[in-house]
């Protein structure tokens, strides 16, 4: 089972604020690696899939980048809303197996 | 639309019975999984299933059972429900193995044993 990472396990921002938050995983056999975002009393909502090293997404205010040859993705929020405040998962997976998803970073944007 | 439904939403059921949670979905996924969610341990793989009459074991899956007998129902076992499987239990799908293709998650079940 691969263990993945993320921080920081939550964050508190102003509206306006730009953050970002990390997830960390083995670099080893990796597939592919999704982002999800979660909201309170929602079912998780995918981001991004992201397979490539030196992979960079976007949609919207919020973009990803992704390192497979050190193992880690960060995600970003420019300009963050209080609509933003959900928890934010990586899942990475090697090939033909099933995802793993961190902890989470838990985001709250104060207005 | 195309969905994933779970139900009950809701359940409150005593130390030892037997409870069942359903799952049902209409994308004609082959992959089918059972997360819960437990504080401090994000979502941890119960079960799953490539398709009709595969299973396997997840990350947790002591204490819980699942059989598919078609392509949209991935039901939920608990044998003799304990207190440590209070949790809140999400059901996934997805197209297709050893892809990039996203999981779909229903609503979630409440599960509190007393």
């Amino acid at each position: 089972i691969l263990n993945v990472e993320q921080s920081p396990q939550s964050l508190h921002v102003q509206e306006g604020d730009s953050t970002n938050f990390t997830c960390s995983f083995p670099s080893s056999n990796f597939y592919a690696l999704h982002w999800y975002r979660w909201e309170t009393a929602k079912s998780p909502e995918a981001l991004f899939v992201m397979t490539l090293n030196g992979d960079e997404k976007k949609k919207g205010r919020i973009s990803a980048t992704l390192n497979t040859k050190e193992g880690y993705s960060y995600l970003y929020i420019k300009g963050s809303q209080p609509e933003d405040s959900a928890t934010y998962l990586c899942a990475p997976h090697n090939y033909g197996q099933n995802f793993v998803f961190g902890p989470g970073t838990r985001l709250s944007v104060l207005p | 639309d195309a969905e994933i439904t779970q139900s009950p939403r809701h359940k409150i059921t005593e130390t030892g019975r037997q409870v069942t949670l359903a799952c049902h979905q209409t994308w004609n996924h082959n992959n089918m999984f059972w997360y819960r969610q437990d504080l401090g341990h994000g979502l941890r793989l119960i079960h799953y299933s490539y398709g009709v009459h595969d299973t396997n074991k997840g990350e947790v899956s002591d204490g819980y059972s699942v059989s598919r007998s078609n392509t949209e129902d991935l039901p939920l076992t608990l044998e003799s429900a304990a207190s440590s499987q209070t949790s809140v239990y999400f059901c996934a799908s997805s197209e297709s193995r050893g892809s990039y293709n996203e999981q779909f998650f229903g609503p979630g079940t409440r599960l509190t044993v007393l």
